[in-house]
């Protein structure tokens, strides 16, 4: 596809699960954003990607998120042990300049916490 | 510390009126500011980005303007439309780190009939 896709687009799991969201960014950008999204909030910083390593991860909230881009395309944003206060929408944005590029959101991922 | 901040927080206009979002930064150093369109449970999509040299951007109905020695820019929405409803974000980056774009909370535009 030509834009950012994520999956799945909606989650609901239970409280202490492992949950996986994956992106698939536009091809060639090599820049890869994570951000969660609370409502009526804009989003917040998680993860920046430059090709496969994390170049930024000091927003990631505490050690049971992690994200992987191991052949520099696809992301996958994983959480352990989900509580409550995970739920939100997590959004995934790629771009070819860093800098001057336009940024790409994919629509989403909204996870809920049960 | 780099914030963004935005203004109104919630605006209500009558279809066919114009508007102004407004948009505060203390990012700096400066590199761009953006604007961007979130519909409800969908994603931001760009409007316009302005370099410190541009004054002013356009977009179809959609005119952005940028003062960076005040650090101050606004969004003017002329002639809306019920489509215009969304959620309005301000983005400024400052190109110093991985991490460079700062985010406003957004403005909350509904367009009634």
């Amino acid at each position: 596809g030509a834009g950012v896709s994520q999956t799945p687009s909606n989650k609901v799991t239970e409280k202490g699960k492992y949950v996986e969201l994956r992106c698939d960014p536009i091809s060639g950008h090599t820049a890869l954003y994570w951000y969660r999204q609370s409502l009526g909030q804009g989003p917040e910083f998680l993860i920046y990607f430059q090709g496969t390593g994390a170049a930024d991860d000091s927003g990631l909230p505490n050690d049971r998120f992690f994200a992987v881009r191991p052949e520099g395309s696809v992301s996958t944003l994983k959480i352990q042990r989900t509580e409550r206060g995970d739920s939100a929408v997590y959004l995934c944005a790629s771009t070819k300049d860093r800098d001057t590029g336009e940024l790409f959101f994919g629509e989403g991922s909204r996870l809920t916490v049960l | 510390k780099n914030q963004v901040e935005q203004s109104p927080q919630s605006l209500i206009i009558l279809e066919g009126k114009n508007c102004t979002l407004q948009c505060n930064y203390t990012v700096s150093p400066f590199s761009n500011l953006r604007w961007y369109k979130q519909d409800t449970g969908r994603g931001p999509v760009s409007l316009t980005i302005m370099t410190f040299s541009e004054n002013t951007k356009s977009n179809g109905r959609y005119t952005a303007t940028l003062d960076a020695d005040t650090k101050q820019s606004s969004l003017h929405i002329t002639a809306s439309q019920l489509s215009d409803s969304a959620s309005y974000i301000c983005v400024v980056s400052d190109s110093y780190g991985a991490n460079n774009l700062f985010f406003g909370t957004g403005t909350r535009l509904t367009v009634i009939p």
